[in-house]
């Protein structure tokens, strides 16, 4: 089973900052990762697929990046509404997700 | 829009059998351009993916789960279904349905809002 580590476990940010999260497999995972942002009571939403590339609707201030077993989540600029948690997920073998990144206030 | 649907029993008694039922509407649960998958969140927790069956019927499991899981489809009804067995209390958690789509390389690209299902005697 591929293990996905992200860190830190928790952000805490103002609006207008720069945030980078991280997520790193314990095996080589190629490009396959994606991010997805959790709000409270929500469902997952798919933000970036394929390690860089953003799904549709996805403001351009997300992007990602990395490949192999390190991975970079990168918010250019916060937005009140990015406060969330974030998670990685990946599909090189199988499927599995990280523990989540919590990005605060 | 592809919309998923999850319902089911909020509560389940050990070791009983979990069943749920994902409706998909918007979209064919035979399309060729996506396959669907199972995946739980226990309260507090991350994201744990159970289970996906491809639009040729073959199936993949967590292995850590995969002697406990059943995923099926019922074409005619457009739904997909889970069915857990054995479960104890650490099957407590919120079940969504999503789908895998090719345009998102095969990634979760839509969900259901997820069904707490607790489990409890």
């Amino acid at each position: 089973e591929i293990v996905l580590t992200q860190s830190p476990a928790t952000l805490s940010l103002s609006p207008g900052e720069r945030a980078t999260l991280s997520c790193r497999a314990s095996q080589s995972v190629s490009s396959f990762l994606a991010w997805y942002q959790q709000k409270p009571g929500q469902a997952p939403r798919l933000l970036i697929y394929d390690a860089f590339k953003r799904a549709a609707g996805i403001p351009p201030r997300f992007s990602g990046s990395g490949s192999g077993t390190d991975f970079t989540l990168t918010i250019s600029s916060l937005e009140p509404e990015d406060f969330a948690v974030y998670h990685c997920q990946q599909r090189g073998n199988l499927y599995t997700f990280g523990q989540g990144t919590k990005v605060e206030i | 829009q592809l919309q998923l649907q999850e319902s089911g029993p909020g509560l389940v008694k050990p070791p009983e059998t979990l069943s749920l039922t994902c409706t998909v509407s918007g979209g064919s649960i035979t399309s060729t351009t996506q396959f669907w998958g199972w995946i739980r969140q226990p309260p507090g927790k991350g994201l744990e993916w159970i289970g996906s069956i491809y639009y040729s019927g073959r199936i993949y499991h967590n292995p850590s789960l995969k002697s406990r899981v059943t995923i099926s489809v019922d074409t005619s009804k457009n739904q997909l279904f889970l069915n857990l067995t054995s479960v104890t209390a650490a099957d407590t958690a919120v079940y969504f349905c999503a789908s895998h789509d090719h345009d998102y390389g095969g990634n979760f690209g839509f969900w259901g809002q997820g069904t707490l299902v607790t489990v409890s005697s």
